[in-house]
């Protein structure tokens, strides 16, 4: 799996948007860029992947460059409880019956600020 | 969205016993995974459980410190043996349910 850097920490304003960086300049062509996020004491939460185009759901919306050599992931409108750490991970897709153990790196612990 | 349960969410033992944490998934997994989470650090991968067969473990965990069962399709159990202040950690379970990996929300584990 390709390696993800990503800022150690960010401040938010709350309601602003949080933008979080993650950079995976190896990354293959077959493989996703995933975002999981841990609120302090509980167990990692999905929020978003795509592999090359544009996605949005009702967490975040996820901005790929389209070398795909990095990525954004964006809070519309940040809460207090979206104070976490972030992580950024590449790997390729699940196959049934193959998949595979995702590789977290140290993430971005994001603020959100009142 | 799936829930993934493990218990004990929090235990404290003695040095040079046994923990064991149980992981139960509302929906059949194909394959379950056991990662540590040390304080103020990210998570790393013990093993992979697969039902039916011995888990894989990760460069740097063994069998016999931690054994791993996969009886079924919903369960998995990790024993964490012989237990050292070092093993004080966050031990959560996830496994991949409709293509996304669900994790549970950790059994905290504190050695004396």
């Amino acid at each position: 799996d390709a390696k993800t850097t990503q800022p150690p920490s960010m401040d938010c304003a709350e309601g602003r948007a949080a933008n979080l960086p993650c950079n995976h300049s190896t990354i293959s062509g077959n493989e996703y860029v995933y975002w999981y996020r841990q609120i302090h004491s509980q167990g990692p939460q999905y929020i978003i992947h795509g592999l090359k185009n544009n996605e949005t759901n009702e967490m975040a919306s996820l901005i790929i460059t389209e070398d795909r050599k990095s990525s954004t992931l964006i809070l519309p409108h940040a809460t207090l409880r979206d104070t976490a750490v972030y992580y950024c991970i590449v790997r390729v897709a699940t196959i049934i019956g193959s998949a595979r153990q995702l590789t977290f790196g140290s993430g971005t612990q994001l603020t959100v600020l009142p | 969205s799936a829930v993934i349960s493990q218990k004990p969410s929090r235990d404290i033992c003695q040095r040079g016993t046994s923990l064991t944490i149980q992981c139960q998934v509302d929906s059949q997994v194909t394959m379950m995974f056991w990662y540590r989470q040390q304080p103020g650090q990210s998570l790393t991968l013990i093993a992979t459980a697969n039902q039916g067969s011995e888990a894989t473990y990760e460069s740097g965990f063994v069998i016999d410190k931690f054994p791993i069962s996969r009886p079924n399709l919903t369960f998995s159990t990790l024993t964490v043996s012989n237990l050292s202040p070092e093993d004080s950690s966050i031990y959560l379970c996830s496994g991949y349910i409709t293509g996304e990996l669900f994790f549970g929300e950790g059994s905290r584990l504190t050695v004396l």
